[in-house]
């Protein structure tokens, strides 16, 4: 098994402009999280899907984020417009509910810097 | 909000075992204790978890007290690769997410 895949590994933007995060989860996991670390703030939960769906978003910043999950082997976590204060390591995980116990395995993450 | 209470920082000497504790006195009945350890630039990787229970696995070893108010991860042989940060979070079991604390950062030293 591959484990989780995040690309770009790397991303070098300017403020204003759109990007764009993507995850692949492990394959038969139902559930996908991202994630932010910052050195301030530390790792953050931004939001999560079980089987494909939405189930809190409480912790995404703005209105400036959206993730979509459009199927069980995709998901992308965008920003629009790009700020500064965006700059950061973005890390995705997945898991498969097996009712108790379950783990979370994580992706190698997406480092973000806006200029 | 983190359910647990770790020390900052840790050192241990290679090849020596590092006991690294973690404080969980509002732990519910339904939640079980994880660890997971952040090595540099790297996504966390899960080590160990347990509901009751003493836990072992190829990685490290899990002791939980009878209140289940604390616990204990043991790395039996400590390699300067173990050097990382070491969470301990509390969760109920489903598919929910893992609430990250600051963790402690062990330094194994040759």
């Amino acid at each position: 098994d591959a484990g989780v895949i995040q690309s770009p590994r790397h991303e070098v933007t300017e403020m204003g402009q759109e990007v764009t995060l993507r995850c692949k989860p492990i394959s038969g996991h139902n559930s996908l999280f991202w994630y932010r670390q910052t050195m301030m703030r530390g790792l953050e939960l931004l939001i999560y899907f079980n089987n494909n769906v939405p189930i809190d978003d409480s912790g995404m910043p703005e209105d400036r984020f959206s993730a979509k999950m459009p199927n069980a082997s995709f998901s992308t976590l965008k920003i629009q417009p790009s700020e500064p204060r965006d700059s950061a390591v973005y890390f995705c995980a997945s898991s498969f509910r097996l009712g108790g116990g379950e783990k979370l395995f994580f992706g190698s993450g997406t480092q973000l810097s806006v200029l | 909000d983190a359910k647990t209470t770790q020390p900052p920082s840790m050192d241990c000497a290679e090849g020596r075992a590092a006991n690294l504790p973690c404080n969980h006195s509002t732990i519910s009945g339904n939640e079980y204790v994880y660890w997971y350890r952040q090595i540099h630039s790297q996504g966390p990787q899960y080590i160990i978890h347990g509901l009751k229970n003493n836990e072992t696995n190829e990685m490290a070893s899990l002791i939980i007290t009878e209140d289940r108010k604390s616990s204990t991860l043991i790395l039996p042989h400590a390699t300067l690769r173990d050097t990382a940060v070491y969470y301990c979070i509390v969760r109920v079991s489903g598919n929910t997410p893992l609430v990250f604390g600051k963790g402690t950062r062990l330094s194994v030293i040759a």
